[in-house]
This record gives structure tokens, C-alpha cells and sequence, in this order.
């Protein structure tokens, strides 16, 4: 079965700082990748996917993310944090069967 | 477009009793999925539906139920509700034709709560 390891559920960024989300994955066939914010009281919103061709995934809002399949993962990047993306952020993997299995999710403070 | 959406967007409920969530999802789409969010186990799936058949399961028990009907729209329903059973129930909708690789798109979620 699929499974998503993302460390650290809170993380603290200075405003204008890089914003760096760590998400390891595993899966027994070539994985489906996404990455998904949540605001408070809302529901999940697509940041970006990886299916397949080009690693470097570029999202909304100026994130990208890496896929590497030598490492397993699938890190959240964006190189200049905003007030504006305080929230929560939920990597997941789909192995085919369009059934999401998702990390814990980290919590993002940015600090003024 | 218009979003997914998801009714009630607030229940409160009481130990034993049984409870229907409404979804529907985006015009067009035929896969609706439902998520529980809970802040101990995060999101887990609860099951998919496409064209009207239960096509993926997760490990939920009997008493977490679902159906869709012909224009997609899905119900899920949970009978005899514990107190663990709070929480919020996220529906997503896709095309269902992507073998896994389709955005779901998430509707606002039904927060519901147990006493």
C-alpha cells in the first residue's frame, strides 16, 4: 500500500524566506504525486501534481515541487514566503486506483 | 464551474444516532471519493464512487455507507454514531478516467460532530 511521511507538523517562516515542505513517499508501482493546501474551514485545494515527464512541477501561487524517485520524494518548495500562505499543506500519493493516501500535513506560521 | 458542494456544512448529533451527508460534485464529473479528517488520524479514505458503483474502498467500517445516483451526486451515511466519529467529511469529485493521475477537487467539507 501507498503511504506519505511528512515531518514536522508545524513549521515557522520568516516572511520572504524560503518555504520548504518535506514529503517521502512509498509505493509499489510508480506513484502519482500531490501537494494540497487547506485554509481553515475550507476544504483541500490542488498546489500542483507530478504524473509523469518533467520532475520539476511548477504550481499555483509560486510553488514547485521535485519529484525524485532515487530519494523517494517529493519536496514542496516556494523561494519567498507571504502573509498569504499561512495554512495547512498535505502531500499524497495515488498508486492508480484514484484512492489518495495523504501525510499528516505541516501547519505553516509566517512570521511578519 | 461551479465547485463541489457539500450539505450540511454543520451537524450536531448525538451517541446512536445515524446521520446522511449530501455531495455533488463538479458538473461533468462521475468519480466522488469521501475523506475523514480527524486531528489524531489526519485524512483517510472512506470510499469511491463511479457511475453509480462503489469501485475503491477504505478501511472504514459497515456502519460508513455510501451511494450515488445518476447525476453523480453521492450520499454517504454513517448508522449508530460513536463519539470517534467526529469529524470532517470531505467530498471530492474528479473525472474518473485518469487511473489515479486526475486532480480530485475538494468540496468544503461537513463538520460533524458527536455528543
Amino acid at each position: 500500500a501507498q503511504s506519505v511521511t511528512q515531518l514536522g507538523s508545524h513549521v515557522s517562516v520568516s516572511e520572504g524566506a524560503l518555504v520548504l515542505l518535506r514529503c517521502n513517499y512509498s509505493s509499489s508501482v510508480p506513484p502519482y504525486l500531490f501537494w494540497y493546501v487547506q485554509y481553515p474551514n475550507q476544504g483541500l485545494q490542488l498546489l500542483l501534481k507530478y504524473t509523469t515527464g518533467a520532475t520539476l512541477v511548477k504550481g499555483i501561487n509560486g510553488f514547485e515541487a521535485e519529484f525524485k524517485k532515487s530519494e523517494t520524494s517529493f519536496h514542496l518548495t516556494k523561494p519567498s514566503a507571504h502573509m498569504s500562505d499561512a495554512a495547512e499543506y498535505f502531500c499524497a500519493v495515488s498508486d492508480g486506483n484514484n484512492r489518495l493516501a495523504f501525510g499528516k500535513g505541516n501547519q505553516v506560521v509566517v512570521i511578519p | 464551474k461551479a465547485g463541489v458542494t457539500q450539505t450540511p456544512r454543520y451537524l450536531i448529533k448525538t451517541r446512536g444516532q445515524q446521520v446522511t451527508l449530501s455531495c455533488s460534485p463538479i458538473s461533468g464529473h462521475r468519480s466522488v471519493s469521501w475523506y475523514q479528517q480527524t486531528p489524531g488520524q489526519g485524512l483517510q479514505f472512506l470510499f469511491e464512487y463511479f457511475s453509480e458503483t462503489q469501485r475503491n474502498k477504505g478501511n472504514f467500517p459497515g456502519r460508513f455507507s455510501g451511494r450515488q445516483f445518476s447525476n453523480s451526486r453521492s450520499e454517504m451515511n454513517v448508522s449508530t454514531l460513536e463519539l470517534g466519529d467526529s469529524a470532517l467529511y470531505l467530498c471530492a469529485s474528479s473525472t474518473g478516467t485518469g487511473r489515479g493521475a486526475d486532480t480530485q477537487y475538494f468540496g468544503p467539507g461537513t463538520r460533524l460532530t458527536v455528543l
